[in-house]
């Protein structure tokens, strides 16, 4: 089934705890992004990569690193999570340039960080 | 980022009744899509629209792409129980670059 798949769905830590949540896609998309969802806000990028090795912010980047060192995977990492991080993540994947597509985007991973 | 107005914010109704829903920004935009958010998931392509003035149907649902291309709505028809979920328009112009409205979320009573 083709799907993006990210791990975990739920994840409750500390402040200042290191964490990375994991994002795999078996489409062998080129375009993939992060986004988070806070209420009355939508989702908003945090960063996204058009392919191995290129990646770019998006309008929330700060306090967030990410990597695309395979194609398939695109981690998120929060090297000091505050609480303000706390929300519902999304990565999504796209096949090609432009909305053409559209993403296909992944169940989501709740994020609480205390 | 970009902004994107999207109204209403909820909207509850009865089964069976039409649904109206649109997005606004101050900027021009190349694309407008329409998403579907069931509870605890990810949000689900609905329609996809390239070009102003485009009226697309799928199904029950129809979405146009505003003539100033500054705007959007989607329509539902005949709504039913498992239309229940958020909305979210999103605007793309730049590569690759999607902004979304803040979603309108729907209640539908059988």
């Amino acid at each position: 089934e083709a799907q993006v798949t990210q791990n975990p769905r739920y994840l409750i830590t500390v402040t200042g705890k290191k964490l990375t949540v994991t994002c795999s896609q078996n489409m062998n998309h080129e375009y993939m992004s992060w986004y988070r969802q806070d209420p009355g806000l939508g989702l908003r990028q945090i960063y996204y990569s058009m392919n191995v090795e290129v990646t770019d912010k998006g309008d929330v980047p700060e306090g967030y690193k990410v990597s695309r060192k395979e194609k398939r995977n695109f981690p998120l990492i929060l090297e000091s999570p505050s609480p303000n991080q706390t929300s519902l993540y999304f990565c999504a994947s796209s096949p090609g340039r432009g909305a053409t597509y559209g993403y296909t985007f992944g169940s989501g991973t709740r994020l609480t960080v205390v | 980022g970009q902004q994107l107005n999207q109204s209403p914010q909820s909207m509850f109704i009865q089964e069976g009744e039409d649904v109206s829903m649109n997005c606004t920004s101050s900027s021009i935009f190349n694309t407008w899509l329409w998403y579907k958010q069931d509870p605890g998931e990810g949000p689900v392509l609905l329609i996809a629209l390239y070009k102003a003035g485009e009226l697309t149907s799928n199904g029950r649902l129809t979405a146009q792409f505003g003539i100033t291309r500054k705007d959007s709505f989607l329509n539902i028809s005949a709504s039913i129980p498992s239309d229940v979920g958020i909305y979210f328009c999103a605007g793309q112009y730049n590569f690759n670059k999607f902004y979304f409205g803040s979603g309108t979320k729907l209640n539908v009573k059988p």
